[in-house]
């Protein structure tokens, strides 16, 4: 199983851009790369996903090297409401789901 | 479009005793899965459907803990008997197929006493 490894927390400010890197070594070759954000006693909410290079959307850009050993979750000009746990899954579609310890974002104004 | 649902919402019972969560999934999602998520915390997946089959259930205590989705629908998780290291949020998520975007429900919240 993939481990995956992320930093405990990261403190930011309103306007700020923010990257968060995820460790995964030992990835697999049909494993996918997922983001999800965590409000307090709620379910995690998916953000981003990809496999390779760099993936963005609506609100999330995702930085995959080519080796697949980590990637960055960047987020654009934060905002309060940003402020949350952000977890990277490593996966495929046979299963062997890990979540990384989460990373706590806290954005001061 | 109605999001998964999970009930209890929060449970408590004694160590030893049994307890069994339900969960309901987004319709239309083939693929079924149950996470514990322990205080602070990542989730760790406990069982992964696809339909009314097992992807992955590696890290499922089979001893203690057992699941279903017999009609590869709704699904139960139940715990038989309890320990106190099973405090913890128990997730339910959905996913139109395996490897895609995950929905999660809201969770139930055991506490063993």
């Amino acid at each position: 199983l993939a481990k995956t490894t992320q930093p405990i927390s990261m403190d930011s400010y309103e306007g700020q851009e923010v990257n968060i890197t995820c460790s995964h070594n030992n990835i697999a070759t049909n494993d996918y790369i997922t983001w999800y954000q965590q409000f307090p006693s709620q379910g995690p909410r998916f953000i981003i996903q990809g496999y390779k290079t760099k993936v963005t959307n609506e609100v999330a850009s995702l930085f995959i090297p080519a080796d697949r050993k980590s990637s960055t979750l960047s987020l654009p000009r934060v905002s309060l409401s940003d402020t949350a746990v952000y977890y990277c899954l490593v996966g495929g579609s046979q299963g062997n789901l890990i979540f990384g310890k989460g990373t706590k974002l806290s954005v001061k104004p | 479009e109605a999001g998964v649902a999970q009930s209890p919402r929060y449970k408590i019972i004694e160590k030893r005793q049994s307890v069994a969560f339900w969960c309901n999934p987004i319709s239309g999602h083939a693929t079924l899965y149950w996470y514990q998520q322990i205080l602070g915390q990542g989730p760790k997946l406990l069982i992964q459907f696809q339909n009314n089959g097992v992807v992955d259930d590696s890290q499922l205590p089979k001893d203690r803990f057992s699941a279903e989705r017999l009609k590869g629908v709704d699904s139960t998780l139940k715990i038989q008997p309890a320990k106190l290291e099973d405090s913890a949020v128990y997730l339910c998520a959905s996913s139109s197929r395996q490897g895609d975007e995950q929905y999660f429900g809201p969770g139930t919240r055991l506490t063993v006493t």
